[in-house]
Parts: structure tokens; C-alpha cells; sequence
């Protein structure tokens, strides 16, 4: 069964930082792309980074660049977000999200989500 | 940016009627649309990709039809389960990757 177990969400105050890490079991981690997306409370989706399998690519949403670093460990399993000089408008939960084998940015499984909370 | 518009942002159906749901790319996006599912406090579900393609284990009273800029899901009878927000999303000429805003299906 595929599992996606995100960590790491918390309060930070504005200008602070968080690194989110995302534990995945049950398929091959390091054949896929992974992508984290947020959603602010309330609101919809917003895409925020995604990162090929063996880290060819990596792209990130405007309003994250600078900000914001994914990487992905595919010795553990695991996929991170460093997130620095975080705003109030960052607040969301952060799902990690799994595309699907066959087709690129098709999004299958995702984790329940981590609540980041950026507030003084 | 790819801007997707879902409409209504509302519908209210009774169990059994059929729903259908609109989404419309600001520009052509051939087939590469997705649709997912969401309840309250839970994570998206993959429901329908490339417009028509039902995800594994999707029932199918969900359909997917649509390509260039208009996009539309259908719910043949709605289930007690069905209710729930229901989002579209583009992967034509990404990065960005955008979502729409949503279609709440709510009971009526």
C-alpha cells in the first residue's frame, strides 16, 4: 500500500523557517517524481515544487522561488521542503504528492497533509 | 500562467441526479486535465486524468470528456459519498502547474 507521511508542520513566526519531510513506503521512491502542494485554509490548491526522480529537473511556484528548496533522499525514502523567510501568506497544509508512473504531473497519492501555521 | 475557471462554485443536487461539472483553460491545454475529489478534512483523490481517463478504482458513474480550453466532469447519479469539492487541474506547458478554484457539490 502506498503511504505518504508528511512531518515537520508547526508555528513559525514571520521571516522564520520550517523543513517538512515527507516519509514514503509501499513503491519505489526513487522511480518517481514527488511534488509538494499546499492548500491555506479553506482555499483550493496551489502547486508549489516538483522534483524528477533522480533530481533532473526541479521547479518551483513564482511566489516560492528564493524561498523555498526541495530535495529528495532516495536512500531513505524521503522527500524534504526547506522553507525559509516564511510569510503569513504561507500558511497551508503541505501535501506531498506522488505522480503517477505513466504520466508526468498526474498526481495519484497523496500524504494527509502537514499544518504550517506562519504567525507572530 | 494556464488560469482555470470551474463553474458553478456551487451546485446542490439531491442524491441519484446527475451533476456536471464545468472547467475552462484560458488557453488550449489539449487533453492534459485532470479532476480531483475532496472531502472535509481529507486529502484530494485522483479521479479522472487526460480528460477522460478514470484513475484505478474510480466508479463509473464518473466520466471525463473535454480537450482544448473546455473541460467537463460528470457524475451520472450521485452517490451519498459524491458530495465533496471537486477540483480540476492543467499539465500543459508547466511549470506552473494550476488548479481551479473548485465545484462544491452539496446536497440539496
Amino acid at each position: 500500500e502506498v503511504q505518504l507521511m508528511e512531518s515537520g508542520g508547526g508555528l513559525v513566526k514571520p521571516g522564520g523557517s520550517l523543513r517538512l519531510s515527507c516519509a514514503a513506503s509501499g513503491f519505489t521512491f526513487s522511480s518517481y517524481n514527488m511534488n509538494w502542494i499546499r492548500q491555506a485554509p479553506g482555499k483550493g490548491l496551489e502547486w508549489v515544487s516538483s522534483i524528477s526522480s533522480d533530481t533532473t529537473y526541479i521547479y518551483y511556484a513564482d511566489s516560492m522561488k528564493g524561498r523555498f528548496t526541495i530535495s529528495r533522499d532516495n536512500a531513505k525514502n524521503s522527500l524534504y521542503l526547506q522553507m525559509n523567510s516564511l510569510r503569513a501568506e504561507d500558511t497551508a497544509v503541505y501535501y506531498c504528492v506522488r505522480d503517477s508512473y505513466t504520466s508526468l504531473a498526474v498526481f495519484d497519492y497523496w500524504g494527509q497533509g502537514t499544518l504550517v501555521t506562519v504567525s507572530s | 500562467e494556464i488560469v482555470l475557471t470551474q463553474s458553478p462554485a456551487t451546485l446542490s443536487l439531491s442524491p441519484g441526479e446527475r451533476a456536471t461539472l464545468s472547467c475552462r483553460a484560458s488557453q488550449s491545454i489539449s487533453s492534459y486535465l485532470a479532476w480531483y475529489q475532496q472531502k472535509p478534512g481529507q486529502a484530494p483523490r485522483l479521479l479522472i486524468y487526460d480528460a477522460s481517463n478514470r484513475a484505478t478504482g474510480i466508479p463509473a458513474r464518473f466520466s471525463g470528456s473535454g480537450s482544448g480550453t473546455d473541460f467537463t466532469l460528470a457524475i451520472s447519479s450521485l452517490e451519498p459519498e459524491d458530495f465533496a469539492v471537486y477540483f480540476c487541474q492543467h499539465r500543459a506547458n508547466w511549470p506552473p502547474l494550476t488548479f481551479g478554484g473548485g465545484t462544491k457539490v452539496e446536497i440539496k
